[in-house]
C-alpha cells in the first residue's frame, strides 16, 4: 500500500524565516493534501495540489507526479504556523497520512 | 461554516469496558470517516459510511464498530476496550469518497483506555 514520508519530522525556525516541507510518498497519486494540525489537535485542510504547483497566501506547494514527491514551503514565517503539516496522498480515494512535521516559529 | 462535532472531547476508560464515541454533522455530507490518531503518527482509517444504516471497513477496523444512524450523525463503538485503543480519535466528512478538499474534521476525542 501507499508509504508516505514526510521530512523533517521537526523545524524549529525564528519568526520570518521560510520553511520547506517535504512529503514523499511509494505509489502514484491522484489526490494530494496538505493539513494542519494545532497545537491544540485541531485539523484543518491547507490545500489540494495533485501536480505542479500551487499557491494560497504564504504557501506554495510543488508536487512533481512522476517523482512522486509534494513540497509545502511556507514564507515568512509566523509563531501561529506553528502546528503539525500533514501530507495525504491518495491514489485512489483514500487518503494516506504521513505523520507530520512539527513546526515551531520563536518569536 | 462547515462543522464536525465530537463527544466527548475526552473520556477515560476501563480495560474492557464500553466506549460510545459521538460524531454530528451539520454539512449534509454523504461521507462520514472515523480515524485513529497515535501519538507521533499520521491518521489511520477505521470505518466509513456513505449512506445511514450502512457502514464500510477501513485499514484498521479490528475492535471497533460503527454505527450511522442518519446522515448526520456517525458514532464509534469499542465493546471491549483495550490498551492498545488509548488514542485520539477524530471524525471527518466529506462530500465526495475521498474528498480531500472538503474534507472537515472535527476538533477529536482524547481516548485513555487504562
Amino acid at each position: 500500500g501507499q508509504q508516505v514520508q514526510q521530512s523533517p519530522s521537526s523545524l524549529v525556525l525564528q519568526e520570518g524565516e521560510n520553511a520547506e516541507l517535504q512529503c514523499n510518498f511509494s505509489s502514484t497519486a491522484t489526490q494530494l493534501q496538505w493539513f494542519y494540525q494545532s497545537p491544540g489537535g485541531s485539523l484543518v485542510s491547507l490545500l489540494s495540489n495533485p501536480s505542479g504547483t500551487k499557491h494560497t497566501g504564504r504557501l506554495t506547494s510543488t508536487t512533481v507526479t512522476k517523482e512522486r514527491r509534494s513540497s509545502l514551503h511556507i514564507s515568512s514565517s509566523q509563531t501561529t504556523d506553528s502546528g503539525t503539516y500533514l501530507c495525504a496522498p491518495s491514489g485512489s480515494w483514500q487518503l494516506i497520512f504521513g505523520s507530520g512535521t512539527q513546526l515551531t516559529v520563536m518569536p | 461554516e462547515a462543522a464536525v462535532t465530537q463527544s466527548p472531547r475526552s473520556k477515560v476508560a476501563v480495560t474492557g469496558g464500553k466506549v460510545t464515541l459521538s460524531c454530528h454533522q451539520t454539512n449534509n455530507h454523504d461521507y462520514m470517516y472515523w480515524y485513529r490518531q497515535d501519538t507521533g503518527h499520521g491518521l489511520r482509517l477505521i470505518h466509513y459510511s456513505y449512506v445511514a444504516d450502512s457502514t464500510e471497513k477501513g485499514d484498521i477496523p479490528d475492535g471497533y464498530k460503527a454505527s450511522r444512524p442518519s446522515q448526520e450523525n456517525f458514532s464509534l463503538i469499542l465493546e471491549l476496550a483495550s490498551l492498545s485503543q488509548t488514542a485520539v480519535y477524530f471524525c471527518a466528512s466529506s462530500d465526495v469518497r475521498g474528498g480531500a478538499e472538503t474534507l472537515y474534521f472535527g476538533s477529536g476525542t482524547r481516548l485513555t483506555v487504562l
